[in-house]
């Protein structure tokens, strides 16, 4: 069965810093792999996808995620974190087979705090 | 570009009552699914609705149905509600037939079982 760890439930982090978020999945095969992130009270935001090809995804906000195969990991990583950033953070594996049935397996979330 | 909707926002009901939960998909998708989020936690996949049908199920039991429309909106409700029940429903819409299950998320319904 698909699952999705993302170890770090709380961080925190000073705005202008480094951030990344782990998340590591269990697969049968490679995944087509995401990233989300929702504010308090809201839905989903798609930050970034990974289907094929280059491991290193660029995606929204300035965020960026690389997919290692040998680690079944997933991370997602920023340079420069702002204060608006503060949101939960999912990450999420989805199958790569085309057609119906292509449920989303979620992480718990990553809960990021900025301090400013 | 019309993204996802759904309503009402929020939902108060007690135990045993029945609820109906609405999804209007995004502009051009054909793919509806819908995800439960119970507080502190992931979304978890209830089902989802390609051509009209249920195609592929969660672990969630019977009394969680829903309906899509040939308009590829689609319904969610749940009889017998329970404490356990209340949580952020989450629809999602994608384009079944691209091979890449990027699916985009509405603003959810939060529901409160009392």
């Amino acid at each position: 069965a698909q699952s999705v760890t993302q170890p770090d439930i709380h961080i925190t982090v000073s705005e202008g810093a480094s951030l990344e978020l782990r998340c590591n999945y269990s697969y049968g095969a490679t995944p087509y792999l995401f990233w989300y992130v929702q504010s308090p009270g809201q839905g989903l935001q798609l930050l970034l996808k990974y289907f094929s090809g280059d491991t290193l995804v660029q995606g929204i906000k300035g965020f960026e995620a690389e997919f290692k195969r040998s680690q079944s990991s997933f991370n997602l990583r920023k340079p420069s974190v702002h204060w608006s950033d503060a949101a939960e953070y999912f990450c999420a594996v989805g199958p790569t087979f085309t057609g119906g049935g292509n449920k989303l397996t979620f992480g718990t979330g990553t809960q990021l705090k900025v301090e400013l | 570009e019309t993204g996802v909707t759904q309503s009402p926002t929020h939902l108060i009901k007690t135990r045993g009552q029945q609820v109906t939960l609405r999804c209007s998909s995004q502009s051009g998708h054909n793919t509806v699914s819908w995800y439960q989020q119970a507080l502190g936690q992931g979304p978890q996949f209830i089902f989802q609705y390609y051509r009209e049908e249920e195609n592929g199920r969660g672990n969630f039991p019977p009394r969680f149905s829903g309906l899509q429309f040939p308009n590829y909106s689609s319904e969610l409700n749940v009889n017998a509600l329970e404490l356990d029940d209340s949580a952020l429903y989450l629809c999602a819409s994608s384009l079944a037939g691209q091979g890449k299950n990027e699916q985009f998320f509405g603003p959810g319904t939060r529901l409160t079982v009392l």
